[in-house]
């Protein structure tokens, strides 16, 4: 088992281009989760979903997208990519919503330049 | 929002020495959870706390929760070289993961 993997592991952008960070999963957990994580901050929930072809708002989710097309996939989309979202981002899943363990990625670093 | 305030942000310590952080909120949480990070990856999940007042070990890591419900404790005992690393702890304040929020983590250092 790869358990959480995240792809790209570093990437550059400029401002105003768009990405799509990959994370995929091989557990069959219900729960994906995006979060990201700045310097001297916690980790931050952008968005999330529940199952296959759903999606919710977390608690920073302006400026990113997301799907979830494919049960062990979860993609998160800058459309415009600005400064401020430089950061590295991480990926969960779990198999249930209450307090089922999260099992997370090794991430992603963005700069936005 | 609710946030958790991790101290001390950082520690430098002899290995064998034992070593105690704390997490703190102003709000109620649920639920307590104690993570380590290590460079270049994502949190591995230590220690869940569930009720208040609980007392959990993991090995030479103890947590509890705190009887207020608005803080937890981490422990670790005769400190080895490998225990270096970030400690997040995280509080779920409606029992969904969807509804955590997470410490900025205390950056542990341990001098062999």
């Amino acid at each position: 088992n790869a358990g959480v993997t995240q792809t790209p592991k570093f990437r550059v952008l400029k401002t105003g281009q768009s990405m799509t960070l990959l994370c995929a999963q091989d557990m069959n957990h219900e729960y994906m989760y995006w979060y990201r994580q700045d310097p001297g901050m916690g980790l931050r929930l952008i968005h999330y979903s529940v199952g296959e072809g759903t999606t919710a708002k977390g608690e920073v989710p302006d400026g990113y997208n997301v799907s979830r097309l494919k049960k062990q996939n979860f993609l998160l989309g800058l459309e415009s990519a600005a400064p401020s979202q430089t950061s590295v981002y991480f990926c969960a899943s779990s198999s249930g919503q209450g307090t089922d363990t999260q099992y997370f990625g090794p991430g992603t670093r963005l700069t936005v330049l | 929002g609710q946030q958790l305030n991790q101290s001390p942000q950082s520690m430098f310590i002899q290995e064998g020495e034992d070593v105690s952080m704390n997490c703190t909120s102003s709000s109620i949480f649920n639920t307590w959870l104690w993570y380590k990070q290590d460079p270049g990856e994502g949190p591995v999940l230590l220690i869940a706390l569930y009720k208040a007042g609980e007392l959990t070990s993991n090995g030479r890591l103890t947590a509890q929760f705190g009887i207020t419900r608005k803080d937890s404790f981490l422990n670790i005992s005769a400190s080895i070289p490998s225990d270096v690393g970030i400690y997040v702890c995280a509080g779920q304040l409606s029992g969904n993961n969807n509804d955590m929020r997470f410490g900025a983590g205390t950056r542990l250092t341990v001098k062999p």
